[in-house]
């Protein structure tokens, strides 16, 4: 059974640096590209990063580039997102999810979510 | 970045009922459109993909169909399971963009 499980979240001040990570089991971690997805507070879903197998390229929106690192370890069967600069928009429910197979780019599993609160 | 609506927030059926949601693209995204469900307390779950794949797991009352700029998720004889909040994502092309959510309430 795939399983995601995130941690990490709380409540951290403006301006300042979270890591969330991601623990993936029931599949093979390092044969698929992962993800992070958000959902503010009675807001819609948002991508937020994207990473290939090998961790050699990742992708994010404008929102959070500069600002967000996507990041795994293979050995580990985990993914990581570390967010610098945050501001309250990035107020949200943060999910780790997997990318679908040959490159199709839904996400076919996603955890439970953690939550992040920036705010003073 | 493209704009993925869904023009109902709620909607409201019975069991055994059938219903669709639609989903508009700003632009033409071929077939690249997901459907989600999402239940309190659960994860989100992938039904459909590639506009009218459905994914391992999905009761075959679920379907979808749909390409270019206009996707429809019909449900044939709702269950009570069903209930819940349904959105759509294009993955065309990144940014990867969702539409807003339609709540699927029981009459």
């Amino acid at each position: 059974e795939v399983q995601l499980v995130e941690s990490g979240g709380g409540l951290v001040q403006p301006g300042r640096s979270l890591k969330l990570s991601c623990a993936a089991s029931g599949f093979t971690f390092s044969n698929y590209y992962m993800a992070w997805v958000r959902q503010a507070p009675k807001k819609g879903l948002e991508w937020v990063a994207t990473i290939s197998t090998s961790g050699s390229r990742t992708y994010y929106p404008d929102s959070v580039k500069g600002r967000f690192t996507i990041s795994r370890d293979n050995a580990k069967s985990s993914l990581y997102l570390q967010m610098n600069s945050l501001k309250s928009e990035d107020t949200a429910t943060y999910y780790c999810a997997r990318h679908g197979t040959n490159w199709q780019y839904y996400f076919d599993y996603w955890g439970q979510g953690v939550m992040v609160t920036v705010s003073s | 970045d493209v704009q993925m609506t869904q023009s109902l927030s709620y909607l409201a059926a019975s069991p055994g009922e059938s219903v669709s949601i639609s989903c508009k693209a700003s632009k033409s995204i071929s077939n690249y459109l997901a459907w989600y469900q999402q239940k309190p307390g659960e994860a989100y779950k992938l039904l459909i993909y590639s506009g009218s794949t459905l994914q391992s797991g999905t009761p075959s009352r679920f379907s979808g169909s749909g390409s270019g700029t206009d996707f429809t998720l019909t449900i044939r004889s709702l269950e009570p399971e069903d209930f819940g909040l349904y959105y759509c994502q294009q993955y065309y092309e990144k940014p990867y963009t969702f539409g807003a959510g339609t709540k699927l309430e029981l009459k």
